[in-house]
């Protein structure tokens, strides 16, 4: 079975400073991708990057990125010049690319920026 | 805005009582995923529809039935509540195979809140 383990439940980050949110995940796949989703007050999912288990390159957004190690099954992301819109619930998810692609979550990381 | 729409936006009732989720994925994406957030946690899966067919199925109640349509809009029906079930249902959807390549993320709704009292 695949799981995914946020160690974090709550984190916090001054404006402008640089944060990174832990994710590792458990399987004996070989290809698979991984995700980050932000789910700010609004209760809205959004994508904030993925990455590809088959690509050696970490995945960047702007102002997020990952670190991505394979063999550790370590992915985490990091946000740099955090902005107070980042406050959000964060998940890790997982998907191991079976018939259907339904998606593993972590159990979130709760980020706030104070101003 | 992710392009999925899910109606209502909010549904309280009571127990026992069944009730009807309506989700429309974004326009040409052929997957669409059930998912339950209860309340401080994390996603659960329910159930994947692809193109009209059941695809996948995780910790879905027998209480709970879903289908997808032939226009690709999908339904989550939830029959003689519980108080547990009180929670945010979402629905998201994603292309899925498309000439040959993958595209896997998937777009999430707003969800609905449903309440049981």
């Amino acid at each position: 079975a695949q799981t995914v383990t946020q160690s974090q439940p709550e984190m916090s980050v001054q404006e402008a400073e640089t944060v990174t949110l832990s994710c590792t995940y458990d399987t004996s796949e070989s290809n698979y991708y991984l995700f980050w989703y932000k789910q700010p007050p609004s209760r809205q999912m959004i994508l904030v990057i993925r990455q590809e288990a088959y690509k050696q390159q970490n995945a960047t957004e702007n102002r997020f990125s990952v670190n991505f190690q394979k063999a550790a099954k370590s992915f985490s992301l990091k946000i740099s010049d955090s902005q107070l819109g980042d406050t959000a619930m964060y998940f890790c998810a997982f998907d191991r690319l079976n018939t259907g692609n339904q998606f593993y979550f972590g159990t979130g990381t709760s980020l706030t920026v104070i101003p | 805005d992710s392009g999925v729409t899910q109606t209502p936006k909010h549904l309280i009732t009571a127990t026992g009582q069944r009730v009807t989720l309506r989700c429309s994925p974004r326009s040409g994406d052929l997957s669409v995923y059930w998912y339950q957030q209860s309340l401080d946690q994390g996603l659960q899966f329910l159930i994947q529809y692809y193109n009209g067919e059941e695809r996948a199925k995780g910790n879905i109640l027998e209480r709970f039935s879903a289908q997808q349509f032939p226009d690709l809009h999908s339904e989550l029906n939830l029959s003689s509540l519980e108080l547990g079930d009180s929670a945010l249902y979402f629905c998201a959807s994603s292309v899925g195979l498309a000439g040959g390549v993958r595209y896997n993320e998937q777009f999430f709704g707003p969800g609905t809140r449903l309440t049981v009292l």
